[in-house]
């Protein structure tokens, strides 16, 4: 089965700088890869995703980057912002969702 | 207007006993999950239905069963619980294999 690798496990930045985490999978059929942000006592909620076909996706302050070569795929967030703290999560699919250990991003104000 | 509402949202209760907790999605969506997150915010996958038919269950233990009674609602039944059952229990549906939406969470504590 699939097998998702995310990094770093925390990650805390200055507000106004950026933030990058990371994740790899191992299934080269994988062809969707969302990205999951769960904020304290609350369902993780899609922030952004990203196709197989597609090499970059941006929405505002957040981007996501596939390599499917290198399979690997990354979340970036500029200007960070103290409302972005949470624990973000990676997944891959080709059937079924495989989630990533998850990343806890603290913004300091 | 919730989308995936879960219920109840905390559960505490001893060794050995039954419970259920309840899941419904308004979205239309004909697949939905189980997830168990643990205190170190793992999300692991115990079931999915789609169209009232278990596909996956990932190596739960036969204490937990799903129980679909339509399309919108997937119950999940714990017996005899023990103390790695406590966790933070989250229903999620999606359109098939698609985006995945999460409910708010059951946290529940064994004790």
């Amino acid at each position: 089965g699939e097998n998702v690798e995310q990094h770093p496990s925390t990650l805390s930045v200055q507000e106004g700088d950026s933030a990058v985490i990371k994740c790899t999978y191992s299934d080269s059929a994988s062809n969707y890869f969302p990205w999951y942000k769960q904020e304290l006592g609350k369902g993780p909620q899609l922030i952004i995703d990203i196709r197989s076909n597609v090499g970059e996706k941006k929405d505002q302050r957040i981007a996501v980057t596939l390599n499917k070569t290198a399979k690997h795929f990354s979340l970036h967030i500029t200007e960070t912002q103290p409302e972005d703290s949470a624990v973000y999560f990676c997944a891959a699919q080709r059937n079924q969702f495989y989630f990533g250990t998850g990343t806890s991003l603290t913004v300091i104000p | 207007d919730t989308a995936v509402s879960q219920t109840p949202k905390y559960l505490v209760t001893q060794m050995g006993n039954d419970k259920s907790i309840k899941c419904e999605q308004n979205l239309g969506h004909d697949t939905m999950y189980w997830y168990k997150q643990d205190s170190k915010k793992f999300l692991k996958i115990m079931f999915s239905y789609n169209n009232k038919e278990l596909i996956i269950n990932e190596t739960v233990p036969n204490r937990f069963s799903p129980k679909s009674p339509d399309k919108a609602h997937l119950n999940l039944h714990i017996n005899s619980l023990e103390l790695g059952d406590s966790a933070v229990y989250f229903c999620a549906s999606s359109p098939g294999w698609a985006t995945q939406y999460f409910g708010p969470g059951t946290r529940l504590t064994v004790l």
